[in-house]
């Protein structure tokens, strides 16, 4: 069965720190990976994606992502946050039988204070 | 480029009554489309996939009777919430992709705010 775990359901950094929100992942065959932010009554943003190649990816608003095949992990990564950066983080993958098919983790939320 | 629209952005209705939310694909051709239901504090949950021209295809435990979906074009996937009740309130989020330009990213809508009295 194909899933996704974003193992903090709330992560708190100081503005200007650098950030981290964790997403690992279970599926069969090769994944494709995303992030997506969503503010409050909002709909999701597309972030970034990793499909193949550099397992790096760098995405909106100065985000990154790392690829980490052996640890099934695609953790989001901002070098320094800032207070706009406050919102609902979903990591989602694409892979398995019905390849049309997202799922996604259940969110963290990202606390950014001044 | 990639813009999904949705209206309305919020309904307040009666219980009993139905409710059609749309969603548009204003710069590209969707050629599937998918419903999301959202709780507070939650992650999505997908109820459907609608694809042009086909029936849409309904996730265990999602009543196709209720929850009505029809793609008529590639621009447009309407879903129907039929004889609303409060339990059907939600937040709905719909997201389109194109399949036949091989796109590999679904772009989302900004959601409907359902409130069913």
């Amino acid at each position: 069965a194909q899933s996704v775990a974003q193992p903090e359901d709330q992560v708190n950094v100081a503005e200007g720190n650098p950030l981290t929100v964790k997403c690992t992942y279970s599926v069969s065959g090769n994944p494709y990976l995303f992030w997506y932010v969503q503010y409050p009554n909002r709909g999701l943003q597309f972030l970034l994606k990793y499909i193949t190649g550099d397992n790096l990816v760098k995405g909106s608003y100065g985000f990154e992502a790392e690829f980490n095949k052996s640890q099934t992990s695609f953790h989001l990564k901002k070098p320094s946050a800032l207070v706009s950066d406050s919102a609902l983080y979903f990591c989602a993958v694409r892979a398995g039988g019905n390849f049309n098919k997202f799922y996604f983790g259940s969110g963290t939320k990202l606390n950014v204070k001044p | 480029g990639a813009v999904v629209s949705q209206h309305p952005s919020w309904v307040i209705c009666k219980s009993g009554t139905s409710v059609k939310i749309e969603c548009r694909s204003l710069d590209f051709q969707a050629t599937t489309m998918f419903w999301y239901r959202q709780f507070p504090k939650q992650s999505l949950m997908l109820m459907a996939t609608s694809n042009e021209g086909s029936k849409a295809t309904y996730e265990q435990g999602v009543e196709k009777d209720k929850f009505l979906i029809n793609h008529a074009s590639l621009t447009l996937s309407t879903l129907t919430v039929t004889s609303a009740h409060p339990e059907d309130s939600s937040f709905y989020i719909c997201s389109a992709f194109d399949l036949l330009a091989m796109a590999d990213t679904q772009y989302f809508g900004p959601g409907t705010r359902l409130t069913v009295l």
